[in-house]
């Protein structure tokens, strides 16, 4: 998998959007972005994933600008309950790629 | 989550005792993975499995062994715990592989005194 880069921890308020945006300079044609969520005392949870250009979720959106080297998760309208910590991926799809790596990712904290 | 069950939620044990954790599906998924959580470390791959008997190491095989005899179970053992094995771990299953299709139990802490 690409080795990828994000902020360590994020402070925001309520009500307001949260910006990640992960670093992933050598990624390859046929890699995927792929986000994770994980909540104090429970397993990560899949939240989004993209290829290029922008993806919009229920729970967030993903911008990936055209040369693919890094993409922003959005998280707009934050609650306390955002609070968590964010891990990005980059790996390809295909039948061969069944080791996810997770990194530190980003600690989310969300204030009232 | 729904369709994986990890067991014991929490455990202690003493330096030198074996311990096996349990992981249960009933999802029929062929991919199954143990991970160890640490703080600064994020989620590292113990050992994983494609299939039943078929296993492989992740990166931080050393000192744990798995077993997958039936689709439904895989185990990872610790042969003889040591205190650098205290850590949270997870249980994850997925379909097909793909980076998307994860799902992750609720972790078993365990601790060795």
């Amino acid at each position: 998998l690409a080795k990828t880069t994000q902020p360590i921890s994020m402070d925001s308020y309520e009500g307001q959007e949260v910006n990640i945006t992960c670093s992933h300079n050598n990624i390859a044609t046929n890699d995927y972005i792929t986000w994770y969520q994980q909540f104090p005392s429970q397993g990560p949870r899949f939240i989004i994933q993209g290829y290029k250009t922008k993806v919009t979720n229920e729970v967030a959106s993903l911008f990936i600008p055209a040369d693919r080297k890094s993409s922003t998760l959005s998280l707009p309208r934050v609650s306390l309950s955002d609070t968590a910590v964010y891990y990005c991926l980059v790996g390809p799809q295909g039948a061969n790629d069944y080791k996810l790596s997770f990194g530190a990712g980003t600690t989310v904290t969300v204030r009232a | 989550d729904a369709g994986i069950t990890q067991s014991p939620r929490h455990k202690v044990t003493e330096t030198g005792t074996p311990v096996t954790l349990r992981c249960h599906q009933t999802e029929n998924h062929r991919y199954m993975y143990w991970y160890r959580q640490d703080p600064g470390h994020g989620l590292r791959l113990i050992h994983y499995s494609y299939g039943v008997k078929d296993t492989d190491k992740g990166e931080v095989s050393d000192g744990y062994s798995v077993s997958r005899s039936k689709t439904e179970d895989f185990l990872l053992t610790l042969e003889s715990a040591t205190s650098s094995q205290t850590s949270v771990y997870f249980c994850a299953i997925s379909e097909t592989g793909q980076p998307y299709g994860y799902t992750f139990g609720s972790g078993t802490r365990l601790t060795v005194v």
